[in-house]
């Protein structure tokens, strides 16, 4: 079974400065997509970035980026010029066979002004 | 927002009562399922849908059923609630006319079963 690893539980950063979160996986699979989510106090699960496996370009969106080592299962998202708003709840995710999600634990990022 | 509800946002019930939550979607997508999140679990899946009335177990699915008799609603049953099962509850969908092969979630429900 696919299992997603999220090491640290919680990460500070002061704003404007730069953000890196980790995930591992394990998966015996060639193609699949891996998701980062964000989820604020409001509860709401937001789609943040996704992954192609196939693609060996890393995704960007905005100031968010992944560094994706799909030999090492390695699936880490940064975070630059950091702000206020950023703080929340982030959710690693791969999607297995058949469409299904599988979750991390998630890492609490705060933001410090 | 992917043009998902969720019904009830928050319910508070006792021990041995059968609940039922509602997903609503207005976009027509394929696939629909059903998480549950739990403080140091993540999100887990409970049961999906891949059509109209056909459904799949998930990780967690013991003591929940579902039902989609249309596209557009995937019910999330809890035949007789045990305080095992209070928890925040998410509905997803994917396909359509959103980003492929991605999910995109409800406001989600919070459920005390006291």
């Amino acid at each position: 079974a696919q299992t997603v690893t999220q090491s640290q539980p919680e990460m500070s950063v002061q704003e404007a400065e730069t953000v890196t979160l980790s995930c591992t996986y394990d998966t015996s699979e060639s193609d699949y997509y891996l998701f980062w989510y964000k989820q604020p106090p409001s509860r709401q699960m937001i789609l943040v970035i996704r992954q192609e496996a196939y693609k060996q370009q890393n995704a960007t969106e905005n100031r968010f980026s992944v560094n994706f080592q799909k030999a090492a299962k390695s699936f880490s998202l940064k975070i630059s010029d950091s702000q206020l708003g950023d703080a929340a709840m982030y959710f690693c995710a791969y999607r297995t066979s058949g469409s299904r999600l599988t979750f991390g634990e998630g890492t609490q990022l705060t933001v410090n002004p | 927002d992917a043009g998902i509800t969720q019904s009830p946002r928050h319910k508070v019930t006792e021990t041995g009562t059968p609940v039922t939550l509602r997903c609503h979607q207005t976009e027509n997508h394929r696939y629909m399922y059903w998480y549950r999140q739990d403080p140091g679990h993540g999100l887990r899946l409970i049961h999906y849908s891949y059509g109209v009335k056909d459904t799949d177990k998930g990780e967690v699915s013991d003591g929940y059923s579902v039902s989609r008799s249309k596209t557009e609603d995937f019910l999330l049953t809890l035949e007789s609630a045990t305080s095992s099962q209070t928890s925040v509850y998410f509905c997803a969908i994917s396909g359509g006319t959103s980003i492929p092969n991605t999910q995109y979630f409800g406001p989600g429900t919070r459920l005390t079963v006291l």
